[in-house]
């Protein structure tokens, strides 16, 4: 059963850098598929933030582009977020996930327990 | 980007009631739609994808359908543990995005 577990934070002064690290379980990062983050501020609806490949290949949320890294170390079997310059807006629940490919086409299949982060001084 | 536009944004139903929630993409998608289920304090569950594909384990009361830019969940008889908000999420194109949710409720 695969399984991922979002470490970090749960709180981060204004401008200073969030990061996160996922340790997925019951399955291999380097044997295959995409592996991604999503938020979700409190009481509102999803974004997604960006993904990573085993081999390193990022796809980012233009949105959040200038802000964020994500970065994969299958030597732990781990993968990792880091958002810079951070404000109240990004205030969220951060979900780390696995994507599933089907069909040429992503969807979100394996899901951690979430972790919330203030942005407050 | 594709926009993703729910309705209602909430859904006051009972328990054997047929309930049917919408997603509008701002683009043609063709089918490449997912939805989610998200319970209070729990991450989203993927029940759909590809429009009407239901995810193993999902009970058949769930079921989706549409393509191109108009797609429906429909839960043909709501029971007590589908009680939660619902999420589209478009997968045709990067940025991947959700719809705003709708919340099923009593």
């Amino acid at each position: 059963q695969v399984q991922l577990q979002e470490s970090g934070p749960r709180l981060v002064k204004p401008s200073e850098t969030l990061s996160f690290i996922c340790s997925v379980s019951g399955y291999s990062i380097s044997s295959g598929y995409h592996w991604g983050w999503i938020r979700q501020p409190p009481g509102k609806g999803l974004e997604w933030i960006g993904s990573i490949y085993h081999t390193g290949t990022t796809y980012y949320n233009p949105s959040l582009q200038s802000q964020i890294t994500i970065s994969v170390d299958t030597s732990k079997n781990q993968f990792s977020l880091k958002l810079s310059f951070v404000t109240a807006a990004d205030t969220a629940v951060y979900y780390c996930v696995r994507l599933k490919y089907s069909g040429y086409r992503y969807y979100f299949d394996y899901w951690g327990q979430g972790s919330l982060v203030t942005v407050s001084s | 980007d594709i926009q993703m536009t729910q309705a209602p944004s909430s859904v006051s139903a009972s328990v054997g009631d047929r309930v049917t929630i919408t997603c509008r993409a701002s683009q043609d998608i063709s089918n490449w739609l997912a939805w989610y289920q998200q319970k209070p304090g729990k991450a989203p569950k993927l029940l759909i994808h590809a429009a009407s594909t239901l995810e193993s384990g999902v009970p058949s009361r769930f079921s989706g359908s549409g393509s191109g830019t108009d797609f429906t969940l429909t839960i043909s008889s709501l029971q007590p543990e589908d009680f939660a908000t619902y999420y589209c999420q478009q997968a045709n194109s990067f940025p991947l995005s959700f719809g705003g949710g709708t919340k099923v409720e009593i």
